[in-house]
């Protein structure tokens, strides 16, 4: 299995324009996460889906923060408009129910809002 | 908030000494994992201890669990430089659905 794949790897924008992040999990895995990571919040969970269904985005920042997932091979996280304090890493991760929740990451995105 | 903590926050070593990092976290568990991640990359799970177990082993890896004090301990035996990397607790509590409650991370380096 080719593990979770994000794209973009690095996305470099100006602030006031929208990023969509994207992100294909593990086949058959039925929960998706998305995550944001800087130094100075750490790791934080901004939502979660669970067969293809957002149960909890009680993380997102934001209105200009919203994500989707059509089918159960593909999610987007979009920012708009985007904002420097939005620079960070963005990981997605997906997990099959049964298996202790154990989570798989995908490489993240890296994003600069300048 | 249900984050666990981890002490220290930063840790060095020299190569072939012992590693150990501790976790506390809030509520009761159905289980504990121990994530790492490697400097610009994403996490990758390590080993897994279930609420009702005390110890685990997983190569040169032990875990511990003591839920009456709700904390773990992962300790990295004969550490390798390779082994640098940031170390994550993340708890299943149950009431979460799916989700797990990531840590704060040791940042750990081993020096040749």
């Amino acid at each position: 299995d080719a593990g979770v794949i994000q794209s973009p790897r690095h996305e470099v924008t100006e602030m006031g324009q929208e990023v969509t992040l994207r992100c294909k999990p593990i086949s058959g895995h039925n929960s998706l996460f998305w995550y944001r990571q800087t130094m100075m919040r750490g790791l934080e969970l901004l939502i979660y889906f669970n067969n293809n269904v957002p149960i909890d985005d009680s993380g997102m920042p934001e209105d200009r923060f919203s994500a989707k997932m059509p089918n159960a091979s593909f999610s987007t996280l979009k920012i708009q408009p985007s904002e420097p304090r939005d620079s960070a890493v963005y990981f997605c991760a997906s997990s099959l129910e049964g298996q202790a929740h154990t989570q798989y990451f995908g490489p993240g995105t890296r994003l600069t809002v300048l | 908030s249900q984050q666990g903590e981890e002490d220290p926050q930063a840790l060095s070593i020299q190569e072939g000494e012992n590693a150990t990092m501790n976790c506390s976290y809030k509520t009761s568990i159905n289980n504990l994992q121990w994530y790492r991640q490697n400097s610009g990359r994403g996490l990758v799970h390590l080993i897994l201890i279930r609420s009702n177990e005390r110890e685990k082993h997983s190569g040169r890896l032990r875990v511990t669990l003591d839920t009456s004090k709700k904390s773990s301990s992962l300790l990295i035996t004969a550490s390798r430089a390779a082994d640098t990397a940031s170390y994550f607790c993340a708890t299943d509590w149950g009431g979460g659905g799916n989700k797990l409650t990531f840590g704060t991370g040791t940042q750990l380096k081993v020096e040749l």
